[in-house]
């Protein structure tokens, strides 16, 4: 199963974009590419999801490059309640494989 | 939102004990999960269940069973709680549209279950 790699943490200024990189080196190709964040001791929130194409919702952008080894979630307008644990994960059917995640800080 | 409901939401219990910490979901989803996650840990797979009446072990070890009598409905139970079963436990379910990788998982908000 493919494993992901991402930053332990991050900083972002409150009102910038805020890009969390991610690399999974190892991903097969009918494996999706998934973001979640938890907040404090709540459930992780979906965010975002993708296979091969750039995704875009009202949260975010997925950015998957072309050879899909690596990733990048981009937060346009980061705001201090964006503060969070941010999970890069590769999903094959039930299988979501987490990884530690990167702790993404908003400061004012 | 997703409409998915755990409860209790924090619940201290005695070694021994039988617990049972419950899960429904109102979007009709056919696939539903329990996760195990210990603070600032990665989430941990212990069960899963395709649909009515099918329930799979996970890949992490757990003591804890499962039923799946309902769709909505997917409660996990510990016979005999012990100290190293404290931990906090999510529930998600997902649908199908799509095909079963492309259908997010939406998550309750936990039970933080401490045994002492």
């Amino acid at each position: 199963d493919a494993k992901t790699t991402q930053p332990p943490s991050m900083d972002c200024a409150e009102g910038r974009a805020a890009n969390l990189p991610c690399n999974h080196s190892t991903i097969s190709g009918n494996e999706y590419v998934y973001w979640y964040r938890q907040i404090h001791s709540q459930g992780p929130q979906y965010i975002i999801h993708g296979l091969k194409n750039n995704e875009t919702n009202e949260m975010a952008s997925l950015i998957i490059t072309e050879d899909r080894k690596s990733s990048t979630l981009i937060l346009p307008h980061a705001t201090l309640r964006d503060t969070a644990v941010y999970y890069c994960i590769v999903r094959r059917n039930y299988q979501l494989i987490w990884g530690a995640g990167t702790k993404l800080i908003i400061k004012p | 939102e997703a409409d998915i409901y755990q409860t209790p939401r924090y619940l201290v219990i005695g070694t021994g004990k039988k617990i049972t910490l419950e899960c429904s979901q109102t979007m009709g989803h056919d696939k539903m999960y329990w996760y195990q996650q210990d603070p600032g840990m990665e989430l941990h797979l212990i069960h899963y269940s395709y649909g009515v009446n099918s329930t799979e072990k996970g890949d992490l070890s757990s003591e804890s069973t499962v039923s799946r009598i309902r769709t909505e409905h997917f409660p996990l139970t510990l016979e005999s709680a012990r100290p190293s079963h404290t931990s906090q436990y999510l529930c998600a379910s997902s649908g199908t549209q799509g095909g079963w990788g492309n259908s997010p998982l939406h998550f309750g908000n936990g039970t933080r279950l401490t045994v002492t």
